[in-house]
């Protein structure tokens, strides 16, 4: 299995603040995926970075991979309470179907 | 709407009696997996399918089977379900990015079982 750890586990901000999620391993990966986990829901894909180096923005959300690809950010400017939620960020190897998920960041941000 | 469906969304059963959660997309994909998420370990893949009749075992296979009979269904089994199997389980498809083969899943709503 190859680990992906994110940190921090849990992270409790106000609206307004900025902040960043961090995934590393010690495995090379092909790409990086962030998604997204409400509860109830599953997860939901917001990003895929390929490329070391490359940095990709949605909106107020900026990832990128790093230039080793061992690793990867997310980070999140002026988060809104509508960013509260489960983040987890996935390696994958091309042309392989299995990802390998890291445990979660678990964001609250509070009104 | 692209999407993925499971049922059922919650599910309590006995150990040992036999149960089926379903899984349907409705994108054309040919690549279908079966995960569990547990809290500290994240979410592990169980089996997928890499087109029908075509199915592979992923990182955590035992006490499980699918099948794929046809492109859109991917039903997981549970053939004697025990207390260790109670987890939160989600299905997916995948789209595939060509020509580097990176797979991007789409996840269905989840199901709760509860194994007592």
């Amino acid at each position: 299995t190859q680990l992906l750890e994110q940190s921090p586990q849990f992270l409790s901000i106000q609206e307004g603040e900025n902040l960043t999620v961090y995934c590393n391993s010690s495995s090379v990966f092909s790409s990086l995926q962030w998604y997204r986990q409400e509860p109830g829901e599953g997860p939901v894909l917001l990003v895929t970075v390929v490329t070391g180096g490359e940095v990709k923005k949605l909106k107020r959300l900026t990832f990128q991979f790093g230039d080793a690809r061992k690793d990867s950010s997310l980070h999140i400017t002026a988060a809104q309470p509508g960013d509260t939620g489960l983040y987890l960020c996935a390696g994958g190897h091309t042309g392989a179907n299995n990802l390998f998920f890291g445990t979660g960041t678990r964001l609250t941000v509070i009104p | 709407e692209a999407q993925v469906t499971q049922n059922p969304r919650y599910l309590i059963t006995v150990t040992g009696k036999k149960l089926t959660v379903t899984c349907s997309q409705n994108m054309n994909h040919e690549y279908m997996s079966w995960y569990r998420q547990d809290p500290g370990l994240g979410l592990r893949q169980i089996y997928y399918s890499m087109n029908v009749e075509v199915t592979d075992k992923g990182d955590v296979p035992e006490g499980y089977k699918v099948s794929r009979k046809e492109k859109r269904n991917f039903p997981l089994i549970l053939e004697s379900p025990s207390p260790n199997q109670t987890s939160l389980y989600f299905c997916a498809s995948s789209f595939i990015w060509s020509p580097e083969l990176i797979y991007e899943q789409y996840f269905g709503p989840g199901t709760r079982l509860t194994v007592t």
